[in-house]
């Protein structure tokens, strides 16, 4: 069964700042990667997503995959405020069954 | 954008009692999936289903029935609620393909005590 596994459990960082959040996978038939977001008390909500490797950016975020590694991440360039959230990883085998497996969460603070 | 809703928003029950915890979704989505959240966790797969009538088993499917009677109704039983069941469930909803994007309800906070 697939595991996903996100790091840090945490983050504090001042506002301004770059934040960098891991995502490792286990089934190297997985196809799609993506990062939800979820703020206090709210439902998670899709933020990006990728199937291929390499980078890809949308305005402050960016993603990188590295399928032979196991690897994705999450690059947040002038962290705000606004973007405190619980981080959520997740990976599927992209066919159309939808099903996304989840880590943990990295629990993201920025300090004002 | 999508909208997916759930009820109740709160319930508490007693150890032993009979709990169905709703999702509508008005999107013409044909998945549909019963997640549930714990700290330390992430998001736990229930079950889930493609359709009207369909009904498959998801990660951690031991407590619960499911049922989904329509395209936009699915619904999540717990008969004999457990204090381990104790937990914030979501509903979420997708078109399917390999997008995969999730949309998801504001979730029900249940309390078995």
């Amino acid at each position: 069964q697939q595991k996903v596994q996100q790091s840090p459990e945490s983050l504090i960082v001042p506002e301004g700042a770059m934040t960098s959040l891991n995502c490792t996978f286990s089934d190297s038939a997985s196809q799609y990667f993506a990062w939800y977001r979820q703020h206090s008390g709210k439902a998670p909500k899709a933020l990006m997503s990728i199937f291929s490797n390499g980078e890809k950016e949308e305005g402050r975020f960016t993603i990188h995959l590295n399928k032979a590694s196991l690897h994705f991440s999450l690059h947040i360039r002038d962290s705000q405020p606004s973007d405190s959230a619980l981080y959520l990883c997740a990976v599927s085998r992209g066919s159309a069954l939808g099903r996304l497996h989840f880590g943990a969460g990295t629990q993201l603070i920025v300090i004002p | 954008e999508a909208a997916v809703t759930q009820s109740p928003r709160n319930k508490v029950t007693v150890t032993g009692g009979n709990v169905t915890l709703s999702c509508r979704q008005t999107n013409s989505h044909n998945y549909m999936y019963w997640y549930r959240q714990d700290t330390g966790h992430g998001l736990r797969l229930i079950h889930y289903s493609y359709g009207a009538g369909n009904l498959q088993i998801g990660d951690v499917p031991d407590g619960y029935k499911a049922t989904r009677t329509t395209q936009e109704d699915f619904f999540l039983l717990l008969e004999l609620a457990s204090p381990s069941q104790t937990s914030l469930y979501f509903c979420a909803s997708t078109a399917g393909g390999s997008g995969n994007t999730l949309y998801f309800g504001e979730g029900s906070r249940l309390i078995v005590v």
